[in-house]
């Protein structure tokens, strides 16, 4: 079957730096994206990697290692806007997206 | 419009009632999804087109239906709602070969 894991929440201090896993298992591997959603809203893009290493956006970063199965997304200079869940998302052989549950990131001033 | 939409924001339903959830998009997007959102659990698609004319099943597509006469829009229907079916539900559209998808605001519905 496909998984994505993720861990259900995360408390990170404002001004700090989180890290937030993700490791997945699917039918094929087109992508991996990360998604932002604030409560009560809908998601919107973050970042996108298909090969493997690190991409800059910003306070954000993502990295990929496809033959680990395994993802971070990385959050800088952390303010309190940035409380959220956060959803990792694959594009598998159909390109069809497989989410993760989404991990519930709490910043603490 | 800008972006992509979703009517109604919020419904409650009596079980048994059929229900249709509206979805329109204006960035010429050829494929739409539909998703349904419950605690605990990621995101899962019910069906999805990846043009007009198409559509196909997802994860969860039972009790479920939908068409796509155009570019632009992407109705979900219940045919006869159960309390299962209580979700938030989210469309979605995006350029097919990029996959980043674009989401409406959602639509909170309540089976009773």
């Amino acid at each position: 079957g496909q998984n994505i894991d993720q861990p259900t929440e995360m408390t990170a201090t404002e001004g700090a730096i989180v890290q937030i896993n993700c490791t997945y298992q699917t039918s094929g591997f087109n992508g991996l994206f990360w998604y932002q959603q604030h409560a009560g809203e809908a998601p919107t893009f973050l970042s996108y990697n298909v090969l493997d290493g690190l991409e800059e956006k910003g306070r954000f970063s993502s990295f990929l290692s496809r033959s680990k199965g395994y993802s971070y997304l990385l959050l800088k200079e952390l303010q309190m806007k940035d409380s959220a869940s956060y959803l990792c998302a694959v594009r598998d052989s159909n390109y069809q997206l497989i989410w993760g549950a989404g991990t519930k990131l709490i910043i603490k001033p | 419009i800008a972006g992509i939409t979703q009517a109604p924001t919020s419904q409650i339903l009596a079980a048994g009632r059929r229900m249709t959830l509206r979805c329109t998009q204006d960035m010429r997007h050829n494929a739409m999804y539909w998703y349904r959102q419950d605690l605990g659990l990621g995101l899962r698609l019910i069906h999805y087109s990846n043009t007009a004319g198409t559509t196909g099943k997802g994860e969860v597509p039972d009790g479920y239906s939908v068409s796509r006469a155009n570019t632009d829009d992407f109705p979900l229907t219940l045919a006869s709602a159960v309390p299962s079916q209580t979700s938030v539900y989210f469309c979605a559209s995006s350029y097919r070969d990029t996959g980043e998808q674009f989401f409406g605001p959602g639509t909170r519905l309540t089976v009773l």
